[in-house]
């Protein structure tokens, strides 16, 4: 069965600062991995995702994360994050496309100035 | 594009009543997902359609629950009766097959109240 853990339950960065957010899955075959981001009362929104290819991938707001296999990790990271960057965050993992997503617990990042 | 549609965003209701919500996915997208949150669970799937079809309702949590798609512009999430532990935000989101593969457009929510 496909399982997302993410460790922290919440994280507070100040502005400005690094941030990198964690992610582990299991899963038995090549896994697609996706990084959603949740605003206060507002549905999740898709920030990225990785199907292939290049291990280091880009997403919307500055965001990227990197698959490590070997690690099964798929960790999110920002150089510098801003205010508007405060809100939950999960990670997602599925078998093919979007069928049947599983989703982690989320972690909820708030930024101080 | 108005993006997924959801009604009502709030609903407050009593134990044993029907509650009904309803979905209107992005024009086009041929999967429909309905996912409940709660703090205690997270993001949990309830079921999706393909192409109107049920495919898979194994996270359904019981018989009081019951999904239907009419046509592809609709759905509802029905709960009949419904119960305390219910209260939850019942989120409908709406994806394609193919090239835009895995990105599920999510709408803003249903937050549920069962006293």
């Amino acid at each position: 069965a496909q399982s997302v853990t993410q460790p922290d339950i919440h994280i507070t960065v100040s502005e400005g600062a690094s941030l990198e957010l964690r992610c582990n899955y299991s899963y038995g075959a090549t896994p697609y991995l996706f990084w959603y981001v949740q605003s206060p009362g507002q549905g999740l929104q898709l920030l990225l995702k990785y199907f292939s290819g290049d291990t280091l991938v880009q997403g919307i707001k500055g965001f990227e994360a990197e698959f490590k296999r070997s690690q099964s990790s798929f960790n999110l990271r920002k150089p510098s994050v801003h205010w508007s960057d405060a809100a939950e965050y999960f990670c997602a993992v599925g078998p093919f496309g979007n069928e049947k997503l599983t989703f982690g617990t989320g972690t909820r990042l708030t930024i101080i100035p | 594009d108005a993006g997924v549609i959801q009604s009502p965003r709030h609903e407050v209701t009593e134990m044993g009543q029907e509650v009904t919500l309803r979905c209107k996915p992005i024009s086009g997208h041929d999967y429909l997902f309905w996912y409940r949150q709660t703090m205690m669970r997270g993001l949990e799937l309830l079921i999706y359609f393909n192409n109107n079809v049920p495919i898979d309702d194994s996270g359904m949590p019981e018989d009081r629950f019951s999904a239907k798609m009419p046509n592809a512009s609709f759905s509802t999430l029905k709960i009949q009766p419904s119960e305390p532990r219910d209260s939850a935000v019942y989120f409908c989101a709406s994806g394609l097959a193919g090239g835009l593969r895995g990105e599920l457009f999510f709408g803003e929510g249903s937050r549920l109240t069962v006293l």
